[in-house]
């Protein structure tokens, strides 16, 4: 079965700078990865998705993921973090006819 | 467009007490259903899902049951919650046959608190 590890709980970075927020997937086949975000109290908004083609994806709010299936990984990524960026944010793998797999997610803390 | 609609916003029961929280979903026909509950820290558990009406699957055995006795119309009920059962529920929708492409869309969620 498919699985889904977000090695970073919680991460710290400063208003401005650039952020990465790593996602490692396991699934025999190609998968389907999304990226989403949940601010407080609320529930999940889908920020992009990958299932195929261009490794590189774009979403919203200037956020992009780059799969690379040698690792496995689909890590997600933002240039410039704003304030508006601290949220908890779930890597999420889809696989079969009704299997969705959501990572424990990482929160964003952003200083100012 | 889509929408889904998902109340109460919180919710504060005793325990035993009975629980229904209720889900809408508009501007689609036939979708996929979802019941997720959060825990203070944790990811998310699917808890059940369903595809069409009347047809309920669960993931985790528990204090928990679902129904769907309208198309667009997802229940989540107990009849005597315990204190486990605190957390924070989340109704998700998706395109039936091509769920893997479009992903879920999540309502607000629910913040349950058993006391």
């Amino acid at each position: 079965a498919q699985s889904v590890t977000q090695p970073d709980i919680h991460i710290t970075v400063s208003e401005g700078a650039s952020l990465e927020l790593r996602c490692n997937y396991s699934y025999g086949a190609t998968p389907y990865l999304f990226w989403y975000v949940q601010s407080p109290g609320q529930g999940l908004q889908l920020l992009l998705k990958y299932f195929s083609g261009d490794t590189l994806v774009q979403g919203i709010k200037g956020f992009e993921a780059e799969f690379k299936r040698s690792q496995s990984s689909f890590n997600l990524r933002k240039p410039s973090v704003h304030w508006s960026d601290a949220a908890e944010y779930f890597c999420a793998v889809g696989a079969g006819n009704n299997d969705m797999r959501f990572g424990a997610g990482t929160r964003l803390t952003v200083k100012p | 467009s889509q929408t889904i609609h998902q109340w109460p916003a919180t919710l504060v029961q005793p325990v035993g007490s009975p629980l229904s929280l209720e889900c809408t979903v508009e501007g689609t026909s036939n979708p996929n259903l979802y019941w997720y509950r959060q825990a203070a820290g944790r990811g998310l558990q699917l808890l059940f899902y369903s595809v069409g009406i009347g047809q309920i699957s669960s993931e985790v055995p528990q204090n928990l049951s679902a129904s769907r006795p309208q198309d667009r119309q997802f229940i989540l009920s107990s009849k005597k919650l315990l204190l486990s059962d605190s957390g924070f529920y989340l109704c998700a929708w998706s395109v039936i046959g091509d769920r893997r492409y479009h992903g879920y869309t999540f309502g607000s969620g629910t913040r349950l608190t058993v006391v």
